[in-house]
């Protein structure tokens, strides 16, 4: 099984207006760690937000906030007025713990285009 | 913040070569992560290091190998070069043990085998 799910290949949304990219997990540790990261044309990978398992509040950096639905397994990335800049592709991310070793599973990624 | 470091930034080999890429942990950091990103792809995780012994092995062919020294900087070498392997190659670190724990990423070495 799919450990991270992104189902949205691409989005477009007009500058200015707030999106959703959705994720969605799967693990039966307790301890998890959730992360989102951007990666704009350029290539690199910019972390944006991080969401533990037992954060009871949902992470926010800037215009970056992380939706957590622990029940429903799922981590969805908002993103605030959007930006040109935004344009990039954004990966969800998860850490657990693999024979007392951290393991990072990446999503497929979501291509978001900012529409001016 | 020193952040990681990659190099080279790019290289472009031949088949059959071998390739030698580094990488920086940001300091403090004892863990550090290789992945592969091909077109298209997200990151593939190739192998990791936890105090300078590999702790975790992905997708990482045989004709791959790498390690971590002392100064906990990390290489990949890459032998018998194919044109599969032109990919973006990504170093990650981390500092282990911690609860919040977060994995940081190199800005990449971009690979081309010609």
């Amino acid at each position: 099984a799919q450990k991270i799910t992104q189902t949205q290949p691409g989005m477009f949304v007009q500058e200015k207006e707030a999106v959703t990219l959705d994720c969605t997990y799967d693990t039966s540790d307790q301890s998890y760690g959730l992360f989102w990261y951007k990666q704009p044309s350029s290539g690199e990978m910019i972390f944006l937000i991080y969401q533990g398992s037992y954060d009871e509040q949902n992470a926010t950096e800037g215009r970056y906030s992380l939706n957590f639905q622990k029940a429903r397994k799922s981590a969805n990335l908002v993103i605030s007025a959007s930006q040109l800049g935004d344009s990039a592709m954004y990966f969800c991310a998860m850490r657990e713990v693999l024979y007392n070793f951290n393991k990072f599973y990446f999503g497929s990624g979501t291509k978001l285009n900012v529409k001016p | 913040a020193a952040g990681v470091i990659q190099s080279p930034r790019h290289l472009i080999k031949e088949k059959r070569e071998t390739a030698t890429l580094k990488c920086y942990p940001i300091p403090r950091h004892d863990t550090v992560y290789w992945y592969q990103q091909g077109p298209g792809q997200d990151p593939q995780f190739l192998i990791s290091f936890y105090e300078k012994m590999q702790s975790d092995k992905g997708s990482i062919p045989d004709r791959f190998s790498a390690q971590q020294f002392s100064d906990y900087h990390s290489e990949l070498n890459m032998s018998s070069l194919e044109l599969g392997d032109s990919a973006l190659y990504f170093c990650a670190s981390s500092l282990e043990g911690q609860r919040n724990e977060k994995l940081f990423f190199g800005s990449g070495t971009q690979l081309s085998v010609l």
